[in-house]
Order: structure tokens, then C-alpha cells, then sequence
């Protein structure tokens, strides 16, 4: 079956400008993760959701990042405001539910910030 | 605060020779390690999952063990070929589901 998809793959803004990056993962998992990978750095986790709701946001690094997910399936990521250190790139991954062991991640979204 | 760390930051070596990659963690506490592979402006493959309980997993080439009580674990690549080149991940997932992952390790496998 399908994986992870993630769109767009890559997204070039300018400083000050709002985006969207937006996930749609494997059909039934109930459990979704938003991670975001520096150049040279390990994925950091950002935020969890367990069906419609964010079970965890502890990884947003403030309130210009937001993320959605209304109907329990694709979810968004939003970023207000964009600066150039938010950079990076945006990984999304699904599992079955949160008691599951293995999570599946999507290629990814390419963020750049001019 | 779990952290992970990978050593060696990059390793360059000859087609055929056995690999060992480090991954260390500062808290014993986990649910289970995980070894992924990231080549270049893509996603992630995951390479084996070990569980807490256990002590090591096997696919194909690819070994993983775990020392929980230590802190560390190691993922051994038999019989390296160019196509292994890529860079390899460590991750543990804590109790709080999400995975925290180490910086990486990135492998060259030349001919």
C-alpha cells in the first residue's frame, strides 16, 4: 500500500511569508509525528497528534508554528511569520496507534527561507 | 533529558570490510531503539527495531544489538558495498512515544 506522503517536496519563501506543509499518511494510522531536520543534525521531534488531537506540542519551538489535524488523517503544519532558521526539512510519520513500536516516515518537505 | 549521540560522526572505507556503527543514550528508560537509513535529500528507511527486552535483531547484513543497562547500542554491517553508502541513524522512543535521534552517522562504501 501507499507510504507517507509529504507535499510539496520542496518550498522556497521569503523572511515574513506563512506556509503550509502538508502530510497524508498511511491509511488507519491513527497516530501521526511532525520532526525537523537541520542541515547535519538528527530529526527533532515537534508535535504528536492521536487521532484529531495533538497528544503532545512540547516540541514546537514557539507560537508561530502550529499544526492541524481536523478530520484524523492528513495533517498540516503551519508557520507563520517564517524566518531563515526555520530552515530545514519537515518530516512526517505515521503509526498504526501510539502503542505500536515502529513509526513510518514520508520523504519529507524542504524548507527554505530566503 | 535523553540524549543520543553516534560515533563516528563519518566513516569512508573500502568495499568488503565489516562495519561497526556506536549509538549511545543517557537514559535507560526507553521502549525501544530503532536504526534508520537516510540517503540524500530523502526520507527515512528503518533498518531494524530493537526492543526494550531485547538484546539484538537481524535482517540480511545488518546486525543490532542493545545494552540498555549501558547505554548503548551497535549496528554492524557485514560485508560492505557501495550501495550501503548512505547516512545511518540511531533513535530511541522514551515513554512519551516520540523518537529522539542521534546526529548520525555518514558512511562511505568505495569500490
Amino acid at each position: 500500500g501507499a507510504g507517507v506522503s509529504q507535499t510539496p517536496s520542496n518550498k522556497v519563501t521569503e523572511k515574513g511569508k506563512y506556509v503550509e506543509l502538508r502530510c497524508d499518511p498511511i491509511s488507519g494510522h491513527t497516530a501521526l509525528y511532525w520532526y525537523r531536520q537541520s542541515l547535519g543534525q538528527g530529526p527533532e521531534f515537534l508535535i504528536y497528534f492521536q487521532g484529531t488531537g495533538a497528544a503532545d506540542d512540547s516540541g514546537l519551538p514557539n507560537d508561530r508554528f502550529f499544526a492541524v489535524r481536523p478530520e484524523g488523517s492528513v495533517s498540516t503544519l503551519k508557520i507563520q511569520r517564517t524566518e531563515r532558521g526555520d530552515s530545514a526539512v519537515y518530516l512526517c510519520a505515521s503509526s498504526p496507534d501510539r502503542s505500536y513500536n515502529e513509526q513510518f516516515f514520508g520523504p519529507g518537505t524542504r524548507l527554505t527561507v530566503l | 533529558k535523553q540524549e543520543v549521540t553516534q560515533i563516528p560522526a563519518a566513516l569512508s572505507v573500502p568495499e568488503g570490510e565489516n562495519l561497526v556503527l556506536n549509538c549511545s543514550f543517557t537514559d535507560s528508560a526507553i521502549y525501544n531503539l530503532q536504526w534508520f537509513r537516510q540517503d540524500p535529500g530523502k526520507g527515512l528507511t528503518s533498518l531494524l527495531l530493537i526492543q526494550s527486552s531485547q538484546r539484538e535483531q537481524t535482517s540480511g547484513r545488518l546486525n543490532a544489538s542493545l545494552d540498555k543497562s549501558s547505554g548503548r547500542s551497535t549496528l554492524y554491517i557485514a560485508a560492505s558495498q557501495p550501495g550501503d553508502s548512505a547516512t545511518y541513524l540511531c533513535a530511541v522512543r522514551d515513554h512519551t512515544d516520540k523518537l529522539i535521534f542521534g546526529t548520525g552517522t555518514r558512511l562511505q562504501v568505495f569500490p
